[in-house]
């Protein structure tokens, strides 16, 4: 049973466009969200986060925004550049009881030159 | 540099055999959480410490287990190693849980032959 999916596998965006990454959730008892991006050989790195009580949050070139009623966010890049061709996850919790994220499949961002 | 650290980093064993992966948390942090990403896979959660009990599992096998020492930092034991054992190994950690974010070490890939 897959709780938070990424649909979209790969995403190809041209340098200093706008990047837009999908997630949707099954879970509604899920209250908090983050987007994690990853490297090759590296470990996720956290990128940012937003609680359920939100609608928005900004951090930079980084915009997450969550529709509750749609289950559903999204993670805004805007301008894209080169550094941010990674594979970008979205992750899922619950602020009570078990710890865990719930990942996605991840959606790997190609940024053209 | 997420300040989490992972040891080995790189592992290749034999079926049927045990190995442990060791993970030191951000310094401060108390919460170790592992997660295991097979091929084609997003991250799953493993298992969750905190402050050296267990707080939460998730899909862990019965031939792995778990611990934090005194010292906060943690062992992943995997024995009876399978073919499909194979895949990156990441711990996190975070100050407490909650809407703490987890931060992620490099983590370590087993290859099992």
């Amino acid at each position: 049973d897959q709780q938070v999916k990424q649909n979209s596998p790969s995403l190809s965006v041209q340098e200093g466009r706008i990047s837009i990454l999908n997630c949707d959730y099954t879970n509604s008892m899920f209250d908090y969200f983050l987007w994690y991006k990853k490297y090759p050989a590296e470990g996720p790195t956290f990128l940012i986060s937003i609680s359920s009580i939100k609608d928005k949050n900004e951090d930079g070139r980084f915009t997450v925004f969550l529709n509750k009623s749609a289950k559903h966010l999204s993670l805004h890049i805007v301008p894209s550049q080169p550094g941010d061709s990674a594979v970008y996850f979205c992750a899922a919790k619950r602020l009570q009881g078990a710890q865990k994220l719930v990942f996605g499949q991840g959606t790997r961002l190609t940024i053209n030159p | 540099d997420s300040g989490v650290t992972q040891t080995p980093k790189h592992l290749i064993t034999a079926t049927g055999q045990r190995v442990t992966l060791r993970c030191s948390p951000r310094s401060g942090d108390l919460s170790v959480y592992w997660y295991q990403q097979s091929l084609d896979q997003g991250l799953q959660f493993l298992i969750h410490y905190y402050n050296g009990e267990e707080r939460a599992k998730g899909n862990i096998l019965e031939r792995f287990s778990a611990q934090q020492f005194p010292d906060l930092h943690s062992e992943l034991n995997l024995s009876s190693l399978e073919l499909g054992d194979s895949a990156l190994y990441f711990c996190a950690s975070s100050l407490r849980g909650g809407d703490n974010e987890q931060f992620f070490g490099p983590g370590t890939r087993l290859t099992v032959l």
